[in-house]
Parts: C-alpha cells; sequence; structure tokens
C-alpha cells in the first residue's frame, strides 16, 4: 500500500472549513483514498473514502487531485467537537486483508 | 445498531494469565479484524478473518488466538498475558474485504499487564 504524508497539526477556528491535506505520490490505480479520525481515547471512526473522483457525505467532502497523487479533507464548518487525530489512508482494492496502515496524522486542534 | 461491541472495556491481568477479549458485530459483515494501539503509535493488524471458519494472521500475530465460529463473534485470546501486550485492543468489521469496504470500530479495550 502507498505510503501518505500529513502535517503534524493544524488548527482551526470553530465554524470555519478545516482542509486537511494529504499526499500520496506513490498510489496506484487500484488504491482507494480513505480518512478516518480518532477522537481521544475513542476506536477511529471512519468518514469518507474515494477512488478517483471527488466524494461528499454528511460529515466531509473529499477532494482528489486528478493525478490522484494528492487529496484534501474537507470539514465545511469546524467544531469543538471536530477536534481529533485525522488520518489519511490509502489502501489497496485488492488483496488478502484489509489492512488498514495508521500513520501518525494530523492532530486538528478547533478552538473558539 | 449497535455496530461494534467490545468487551471489557477495561482490564487489568497478571504477568501469565489467559483471558478472551469479546468482540461483535450486528451488521452481518463478513470481514473482522483485531489492531493493537500502543502510545503515539499507530494502529497494528493482529488477526483477521474473511468469514465464518476462516482467519488468518496479520503483522503481530505472536500471543493471540482467533477463532470465527459465527458471523457475527471474533474472539481475541491472549494465551500468556506478557507486560509487552498491555495496549489498546481494537475491533473493525466490514461488509466484505478490499479497498472499496469502510471498517467500522469498536471503541476499544484497554488492557493492562502487571
Amino acid at each position: 500500500d502507498a505510503k501518505t504524508t500529513q502535517p503534524t497539526s493544524m488548527d482551526c477556528a470553530e465554524g470555519r472549513a478545516a482542509n486537511l491535506p494529504c499526499n500520496h505520490s506513490t498510489i496506484s490505480g487500484n488504491e482507494y483514498v480513505y480518512w478516518y479520525r480518532q477522537i481521544h481515547s475513542q476506536g477511529p471512526q471512519y468518514i469518507i473514502h474515494g477512488l478517483k473522483n471527488n466524494e461528499t457525505n454528511e460529515m466531509a467532502s473529499l477532494i482528489i487531485t486528478e493525478d490522484r497523487k494528492s487529496s484534501t479533507l474537507i470539514l465545511p464548518h469546524a467544531t469543538l467537537r471536530d477536534t481529533a487525530v485525522y488520518y489519511c489512508i490509502v489502501i489497496s482494492g485488492t488483496g488478502t486483508a484489509s489492512k488498514l496502515t495508521f500513520g501518525t496524522g494530523t492532530r486538528l486542534q478547533v478552538t473558539l | 445498531n449497535a455496530g461494534v461491541t467490545q468487551t471489557p472495556k477495561f482490564q487489568v491481568l497478571k504477568t501469565g494469565q489467559s483471558m478472551t477479549l469479546q468482540c461483535a458485530q450486528d451488521m452481518n459483515h463478513e470481514y473482522m479484524s483485531w489492531y493493537r494501539q500502543d502510545p503515539g503509535m499507530g494502529l497494528r493488524l493482529i488477526h483477521y478473518s474473511v468469514g465464518a471458519g476462516i482467519t488468518d494472521q496479520g503483522e503481530v500475530p505472536n500471543g493471540y488466538n482467533v477463532s470465527r465460529s459465527t458471523t457475527e463473534d471474533f474472539p481475541l485470546r491472549l494465551l500468556s498475558a506478557a507486560p509487552s501486550q498491555t495496549s489498546v485492543y481494537f475491533c473493525a468489521s466490514s461488509f466484505r474485504r478490499g479497498g472499496g469496504q469502510p471498517q467500522h470500530f469498536g471503541d476499544g479495550t484497554r488492557l493492562s499487564i502487571l
């Protein structure tokens, strides 16, 4: 599975959009981009995933560049409850195990 | 819908004791897995199952056993607990294996081995 690079930490004011970048320059054609978050002491929470096209759900939007080498998770109106560590993960569409390799992620701090 | 349920939430063991961490899901998911998370680190895959009766090892399987007799349940057994197994354990499930299937996690079991 391709490796990902994320900033260590980011701050965002409550009510503003939080844009979390992720670099995955070695991604291959059948690999999906996933975003999870982990709020302190809780289990990882699935946010969104995509293969080629941009995606949107009730939680967030995912923008994937045309060359697929990077992506951005957008939380449109961040709240204090969005403070968490956000993980960008690339996972193959095939294989014997859907192993999620969590790196260090981006610690997002939402402030008043 | 309860999702993925893990029990117990907390456990303290003595070195050499054995125990079973329970994981149950009510989403009729075929794929289930166990991870451990150590402080400041990401999740590491212990064992996984692609369906009832089928299990396989992940990257850190030593000291752990699993079985999958039903679709709903995937217990993790510590055979002889060691301090190095002090960790937070997460169970996850998804409809199928593969990149297009998001995994859903339980809230974890916090295990301390003295």
